[in-house]
């Protein structure tokens, strides 16, 4: 079993749709959390923290159970530039563990 | 502020032949890391180094991979010889002290391809 799991889409969603993206990790010493954002052929790039009171970005809001070891991303109001793939990054001992990600398309 | 700088781009090898990359950090960050992404994965922690010193390499190929950092800023990766699988994205990371951890800024990254 992965440590950081994900569904890998692709999810294709219009314009203004929202959307939600879930993730688990099966270590329960991992300490923080993140999403990242990685574009086509591009390097992978911080999108935002994850707390466990949960956390809003504009049109980002992420969440975190720790009981069930679960993290989620949701993305509002979609547009066309939110394309790419999210990556679900759990941070155990100073250590970066990526899950495979999940394939977001945007479509008009 | 200049990002993570790193090089080549693109690197076209056979194998068993050697192949290096380079990567210089974002100024100031002690921490760097080597990544190996392959297609359809997600990025996988090869080595760590905290200025000049090694905190984990517990996921590194040392029959064939090495690395050093010898005065703590730059880094370079090296393969020897290199394997058909070995064809990936080398990604170098820096990272600086964040309220969540370390919060980690990559380079554009090395694409592999070895055949």
């Amino acid at each position: 079993r992965k440590e950081v799991e994900q569904d890998p889409g692709p999810f294709n969603v219009p314009e203004g749709a929202t959307v939600a993206f879930n993730c688990t990790y099966s270590n329960s010493a991992s300490q923080s959390f993140f999403w990242y954002r990685q574009d086509c052929r591009k390097e992978p790039k911080l999108l935002m923290s994850v707390y466990s009171s949960g956390n809003e970005d504009g049109r980002f809001t992420a969440q975190l159970n720790r009981a069930s070891q679960y993290i989620s991303l949701l993305i509002r109001d979609s547009k066309l530039s939110d394309s790419a793939t999210y990556l679900c990054v759990v941070n155990r001992g100073n250590k970066l563990v990526f899950g495979a990600g999940t394939i977001l398309r945007v479509k008009s | 502020e200049a990002g993570v700088a790193q090089s080549p781009r693109y690197k076209i090898i056979e194998k068993r032949q050697s192949v290096a990359f380079w990567c210089n950090p974002i100024s100031g960050h002690a921490t760097l890391y080597w990544y190996q992404q392959i297609l359809g994965q997600g990025p996988k922690l090869l080595i760590q180094f905290q200025n000049n010193g090694v905190v984990d390499d517990s996921q590194l190929p040392k029959d064939r991979f090495s690395a050093e950092r010898l005065k703590g800023v730059d880094s370079t990766l090296k393969i020897q010889p290199a394997k058909l699988e070995d064809s990936a994205v080398y990604l170098c990371a820096s990272s600086v002290p964040g309220l969540a951890g370390e919060t980690q800024y990559f380079g554009p990254g090395t694409r592999l391809l070895v055949l």
